[in-house]
């Protein structure tokens, strides 16, 4: 199985700030990769995929880059609506597998 | 408007079964790969299982092989998941998730469910 290891798994920014999350599969994923945010009581949304895309609808401050194992998703200028917990995943291969989530706190 | 909604969730006992259901509305169901993907409370996500489009082929975690099964009824634009001798562990929000490359599996997962509860205890 693919081992997805995100980090950090907290962090507390100030409005403005810049934020970065980075992940590293166990082996070569190529660009086989997502992120998502999730909010508490809700289910999780796509943000990224194929490690750089942005997804429809998503706010340009959100960023991904990487490819192979190691990937970074950055947000440019945090906002108070991005606190949320942060997951990477890899498509790859099954069983498809989920960092363990990053929470992003807003000061 | 594009949508999954999940039924099914409640609360079994151990060693008994529940089959949760994912209806689909606002795209063509049968063209793309669906998963089911739990979450513990206050834990992360775990993928559970996979269906191709046309149901051709199935894929679980090790962890519930052999105890679920994934199916699909493209003529109902629905998926099911039967969930036979349940364990404490099984305990979860569970949801549906369109895979969203048409056709084909590999993309990231576009459209959730709002998730429904499975709680498994005596």
């Amino acid at each position: 199985d693919i081992q997805m290891t995100q980090s950090p798994s907290s962090l507390s920014a100030s409005v403005g700030d810049r934020v970065t999350i980075t992940c590293r599969a166990s082996q070569s994923i190529n660009n086989y990769f997502n992120w998502y945010q999730q909010k508490p009581g809700k289910a999780p949304k796509l943000l990224i995929y194929a490690a750089s895309s942005l997804q429809s609808g998503v706010p340009s401050r959100f960023g991904g880059s990487g490819s192979r194992t190691d990937f970074t998703l950055t947000i440019s200028s945090v906002q108070p609506e991005d606190s949320a917990t942060y997951y990477c995943q890899q498509s790859h291969s099954t069983p498809l597998t989920f960092g363990g989530g990053t929470k992003v706190e807003i000061k | 408007q594009v949508q999954l909604v999940e039924s099914g969730g409640g609360v079994v006992q151990p060693g008994r079964s529940l089959r949760l259901s994912c209806a689909a509305s606002g795209f063509t169901f049968s063209r793309y790969g669906i998963h089911w993907v739990r979450q513990t409370p206050g834990k992360g996500l775990e993928w559970v299982a996979v269906i191709w489009y046309d149901g051709s082929n199935k894929d679980y975690a090790d962890s519930v092989k052999g105890r679920f099964t994934i199916s699909r009824d493209n003529s109902k634009n629905t998926l099911y998941l039967q969930m036979n001798s349940l364990r404490a562990e099984d305990t979860a929000v569970y949801y549906c998730a369109r895979d969203m490359y048409d056709s084909t599996l590999g993309g990231g997962m576009d459209v959730w469910g709002q998730g429904t509860t499975v709680t498994v205890s005596s």
